[in-house]
């Protein structure tokens, strides 16, 4: 099983700042690597696939880049919608997903 | 647009059977370029995939090895939806469950997701 490790646990920001997210995976999974924001009560949201593609009607100040088995996905000034909990997710062997980071407002 | 819309219990009691129905709209079930799966999300396990159905002029299913063995995915083309059937519950599959569809190569990208179907096991 691949797993993958996502860091920090939790982020305390305010909004407007930038950030980046981290997910490292046991083993290479090219660039079979999506990022999912989830809010509380709702469907997780699929925003980057690939490792950098985004995906339909995802803003541009989300972005992705990695591959093998280091990934990050940057958010380039927080808008009060992004506070969530954000996932990566690999489909190179079966699916397995990260822990997340939460990104709270400090 | 793709929508996934879930139902079933919330409350279910151990050794009892799990059965939860996605009835899709937006798309049909037997659409032979996507896959149609099931994920749940629990706070001491996270978020873990258990299994998906798709049609390929047959319908095939493939499920996370863990789970194999009391995990049936199977669909219901006059209705457009899919269901999970979990058996042998034990506390420890207390979660919300989700559906969500599969595309890209290997129908595995999950792109659209059903709103969550929190399931506690408890007598």
């Amino acid at each position: 099983e691949i797993v993958l490790t996502q860091s920090p646990a939790t982020l305390s920001l305010s909004p407007g700042d930038g950030v980046t997210l981290s997910c490292r995976a046991s083993h290479s999974v090219g660039n079979l690597l999506a990022w999912f924001q989830h809010r509380p009560g709702q469907a997780p949201r699929l925003l980057i696939y690939d490792a950098s593609n985004r995906a339909t009607g995802i803003p541009a100040r989300f972005s992705g880049r990695g591959s093998g088995t280091d990934f990050s996905l940057t958010i380039s000034g927080l808008e009060p919608e992004d506070f969530a909990t954000y996932y990566c997710q690999q489909r190179s062997q079966w699916l397995t997903f990260g822990g997340g980071t939460k990104v709270e407002i400090k | 647009q793709v929508q996934l819309q879930q139902s079933g219990p919330g409350l279910v009691t151990p050794s009892q059977t799990l059965s939860l129905t996605c009835v899709i709209s937006g798309d049909s079930v037997s659409t032979k370029t996507v896959s149609w799966n099931w994920i749940r999300q629990s706070p001491s396990r996270g978020l873990e995939w258990l299994g998906r159905t798709y049609y390929r002029s047959y319908w095939y299913n493939d499920n996370e090895p863990s789970f194999r063995g009391r995990l049936i995915i199977d669909a219901d083309t006059s209705r457009n939806q899919f269901s999970l059937h979990l058996s042998s519950l034990t506390p420890e599959d207390t979660a919300v469950y989700y559906c969500a569809r599969g595309v890209s190569v290997g129908a595995t990208l999950l792109d659209s997701w059903g709103q969550g179907t929190q399931v506690i096991v408890s007598s």
